[in-house]
């Protein structure tokens, strides 16, 4: 079993719609939870770190439930430019290494 | 201020070849992080360097191996390449602050798109 697992997708969605992405860590030594952004043949880049109380930045959200081990991003009045990869990332602690899921692949239409 | 810089951006090699791939971190960065990303997949961590000396491993064999020279830059190699080493490398950089080691945000580079024919 994979250490970070997301639904690969793809989410096709309208301008304007919320989507709602979710994460399962199996590790609970991981202590540091992101969301990356990767656009088609480039590089990740990180969008948001994630903490338990909840952060907001803009139109995205995330949460983090270490009781069910559980992550999700949530996108409101989705643009185009939205369109992406989005990687759900955990860290350890006591180690330097950045532990990716496959990532969650979404498409906003017109 | 330039970001995390990688060269070759593409590259094209035979099963048995040896690779090497360069990375030059952003600047006021120390530490170098290496990722193997095979299609459809999310970064695979190999290894991380600080202070010339490979800090950190992942799950990699020892055909893959690297080095860190005194301005921060990094090197990957691998060598007797495999079909299946045909990925995008990743290089990131990040600053290992305080005393207790903290390790702030990685920042990646383009990337190297490796193809093994």
């Amino acid at each position: 079993r994979k250490e970070v697992e997301q639904d690969p997708g793809p989410f096709n969605v309208p301008e304007g719609a919320t989507v709602a992405f979710n994460c399962t860590y199996s590790n609970s030594a991981s202590q540091s939870f992101f969301w990356y952004r990767q656009d088609c043949r480039k590089e990740p880049k990180l969008l948001m770190s994630v903490y338990s109380s909840g952060n907001e930045d803009g139109r995205f959200t995330a949460q983090l439930n270490r009781a069910s081990q559980y992550i999700s991003l949530l996108i409101r009045d989705s643009k185009l430019s939205d369109s992406a990869t989005y990687l759900c990332v955990g860290r350890r602690d006591s180690s330097y290494k950045l532990i990716f899921g496959s990532g969650t692949r979404l498409l906003v239409r017109p | 201020d330039a970001g995390v810089t990688q060269s070759p951006t593409h590259l094209i090699k035979t099963r048995g070849q040896q690779v090497t791939l360069r990375c030059s971190p952003k600047s006021g960065h120390d530490t170098v992080s290496w990722y193997q990303q095979a299609l459809g997949q999310g970064p695979q961590f190999i290894f991380q360097y600080y202070e010339e000396e490979e800090r950190q491993r992942g799950n990699f064999p020892d055909r893959f191996s690297g080095h860190q020279f005194p301005n921060y830059s990094s090197e990957l190699n691998v060598n007797a390449l495999l079909l299946g080493d045909s990925a995008l490398y990743l290089c990131a950089s990040s600053l290992i602050t305080g005393l207790a080691g903290v390790l702030d945000e990685q920042f990646f580079g383009p990337g190297t798109r490796l193809t093994v024919l």
